[in-house]
């Protein structure tokens, strides 16, 4: 069974510069979550999705951060300007879903803002 | 606010010894708890979970210890290996009908052969 997929794994930008994430999830899953995790740090949740509806945003800066799931299936997460402070590795993961459910990552794409 | 505290950021044990990694929690709803491993340039991976109606749960060479009116939970793994060597992350989910996973700050593990 394939695992998560993430794309790009590295990404170097400057600062009020834009960049887009993507994250296929196992298939089946039914939710999908995107973690940002900083240095020193365990991963925070950034936004849940159940299909393609939002269950949880409340920690998404949504000034700059957006994310879709608009087929239910793949996700990107979009950060517009970049800030320093958003160095970091941004984590996707899938579960299929319901309270308690293993969540399953992927390996992350390394953001670094110059 | 932490909610959920490993306070111990790094930890060396022998090999073949037992590792003991520690997580607190403030919040008493919490009633889900998990942990993850993470090797560097991956994403942590399910280890081991436990629900707080239970006071241990063990898989082979990891077993965890749930202590509630504590709010303490420890996972213990014996005997160590060097391939065990990695960043461990306690979790927890709340029970009120949220869906959020809480991590700790994780404990780094080094297994020295």
């Amino acid at each position: 069974e394939a695992g998560v997929a993430q794309s790009p794994r590295y990404k170097i930008i400057e600062k009020r510069q834009s960049v887009a994430f993507w994250c296929n999830p196992i298939s089946g899953h039914a939710t999908l979550y995107w973690y940002q995790q900083i240095l020193g740090q365990g991963p925070k949740l950034l936004i849940q999705f159940q299909n393609n509806g939002v269950v949880d945003d409340s920690q998404l800066p949504k000034d700059r951060f957006s994310a879709e799931r608009l087929k239910g299936v793949d996700s990107t997460l979009k950060i517009q300007p970049a800030k320093l402070e958003d160095s970091a590795v941004y984590l996707c993961a899938s579960s299929l879903g319901g309270f308690g459910e293993t969540q399953y990552f992927g390996p992350g794409t390394r953001l670094l803002v110059l | 606010d932490q909610q959920v505290k490993q306070n111990s950021p790094s930890l060396s044990v022998q090999e073949g010894r037992i590792s003991i990694l520690n997580c607190d929690y403030t919040n008493s709803m919490f009633d889900y708890f998990l942990w993850y491993k993470k090797y560097p340039a991956e994403g942590p991976t399910f280890l081991i979970s436990i629900s707080s109606i239970k006071d241990k749960n063990e898989d082979g060479r990891f077993t965890v210890f749930l202590n509630k009116s504590a709010k303490h939970l420890s996972l213990h793994i014996v005997p160590s290996q060097p391939g065990d060597s990695a960043v461990y992350f306690c979790a927890a989910y709340s029970g009120a009908g949220s869906y959020q996973l809480t991590f700790g700050k994780g404990t780094k593990l080094s297994v020295i052969p």
